[in-house]
């Protein structure tokens, strides 16, 4: 079974609006990663919150980590039309942290 | 640097043909994985290694084989194609031996049809 689940499961915004994806996981994990792939093409990694955080930023990037809730969210400010992709989180697993679970991914589009 | 260079881009197999998926990464990284993307699922790791000559299973290994005989090198076998393993299939690779809080850099897939 899947460790991380995206929600929503696709959102469309319009150029400029901010983007929240959410990511729900089940069991204890040393980080959470989310990546980024675009139609046809192979993950790219965006940012890494460890389990001790609770926020990052990366650019026009925001993580959440809330580990009481088992959630994380991304926000993507000020969308571009280039930011359509598809996004996934991926976390590992406390007892084994060479088994990295991806959820179903949340497809983005931003409509210029 | 070509990073994760997967081979072939495309393929199309007949039920019972076996083939290999190669794979191969120059970043010296000992941890290599392959993984399947399958419509509104999120990617199912297959198999996995953390180092030449180890190798270890994933979520969903049945149908499918590996080895790691040097460390840039992590190809998959189909033994014996079933339609079920119609998928996108991907290579991964990260450094070190452990994902964990490690970047993993994929490869751009395989498109594999079963027929």
């Amino acid at each position: 079974s899947q460790q991380g689940e995206e929600d929503p499961q696709a959102l469309s915004i319009q150029e400029g609006e901010n983007a929240t994806m959410n990511c729900s996981y089940k069991t204890s994990i040393n980080n959470l990663q989310w990546y980024r792939q675009n139609s046809g093409r192979g993950l790219v990694h965006l940012i890494l919150i460890r389990s001790n955080e609770r926020e990052k930023h990366s650019g026009r990037l925001r993580v959440t980590l809330d580990t009481s809730k088992k959630s994380s969210s991304l926000l993507i400010t000020a969308s571009r039309a280039a930011d359509t992709a598809s996004y996934f989180c991926a976390t590992d697993a406390i007892y084994n942290n060479n088994d990295m679970r991806f959820g179903a991914g949340t497809r983005l589009t931003v409509k210029p | 640097n070509a990073g994760v260079t997967q081979t072939p881009k495309f393929q199309v197999l007949k039920t019972g043909q076996s083939m290999t998926l190669q794979c191969a990464q120059d970043m010296n990284h000992e941890y290599m994985s392959w993984y399947r993307q399958d419509p509104g699922m999120g990617l199912r790791l297959i198999h996995y290694s953390v180092g030449a000559g180890i190798t270890d299973q994933g979520e969903v290994p049945n149908g499918y084989n590996v080895s790691r005989s040097t460390t840039e090198d992590f190809p998959l076998r189909l033994l014996s194609a079933a339609p079920s393993q119609t998928s996108v299939y991907f290579c991964a690779s990260s450094y070190p031996t452990t994902f964990s809080g490690n970047t993993i850099y994929f490869g751009e897939g395989s498109w594999l049809t079963v027929v």
